[in-house]
């Protein structure tokens, strides 16, 4: 069983364009996050979400908005991509605050 | 906020050597410090963590030490092996649910054979 899913695994899109990323965890956690891994491997978080409250990296551009339909799923919307928004991302999930559990990434290309 | 530094960025070692990986944090008030290893292509794991009332903890051939009052902690590996080659991650935070999770930089340890 897969503990953190992501879907797609690939995402190839053109400048201005809005995509989504899905993210699944069947582990029953009250925590979900999303990260940003740049191609020099930073690992930075952008959202926490735990218990409908949502911590916000300040860093992060208000063209990213994180969306909760229930406390397993926790997708990731990029409206107006820009070229450095290329990236990894991943999904996690904990139980508060213990080992987090990371989704296989969502590789995204923008061109 | 926290800031995490990790030292040092790559690292070779012979196999069977052992291998030491310092991170330092600002924030006095962190109190969780996990340490995730993760291979090309793939995504991060975590191998050990530590809490801050703990001064050392350790997993078979790998272990973390803490101290709280120089702001710094260490992963170390004995008896390395080529499987340990990865990139490895240290990062701390504060919060009770992991928010403002900071972490370092990386460093690419590669084990030959």
């Amino acid at each position: 069983d897969t503990a953190v899913s992501q879907t797609p695994k690939y995402l190839v899109t053109q400048m201005g364009n809005d995509k989504s990323i899905k993210c699944e965890q069947n582990l029953g956690h009250d925590t979900m996050y999303w990260y940003k891994q740049d191609s020099k491997k930073f690992l930075k978080i952008m959202f926490s979400y735990n218990n409908k409250e949502l911590i916000i990296n300040e860093t992060v551009p208000n063209r990213f908005s994180p969306k909760s339909p229930d406390k397993a799923h926790l997708n990731l919307h990029i409206n107006s991509l820009e070229l450095g928004d290329s990236a990894v991302y991943f999904c996690a999930s904990s139980q508060s605050l213990g080992e987090q559990f990371f989704g296989p990434g969502t590789r995204l290309t923008v061109l | 906020g926290e800031n995490v530094e990790q030292h040092p960025s790559t690292l070779s070692v012979q196999e069977g050597d052992s291998a030491v990986i310092k991170c330092t944090y600002s924030d006095s008030a962190s109190n969780y410090f996990p340490w995730y290893k993760q291979e090309l292509g793939k995504r991060p794991q975590l191998i050990i963590d530590i809490r801050s009332n703990v001064g050392e903890k350790k997993d078979q051939r790998i272990a973390v030490t803490l101290n709280k009052t120089a702001k710094h902690f260490s992963l170390h590996i004995t008896e390395t092996q080529p499987e340990d080659s990865a990139v490895y991650f240290c990062a701390a935070t504060r919060d009770n649910y992991g928010q403002n999770f900071v972490f370092g930089p990386g460093t690419r340890l590669s084990v030959l054979p």
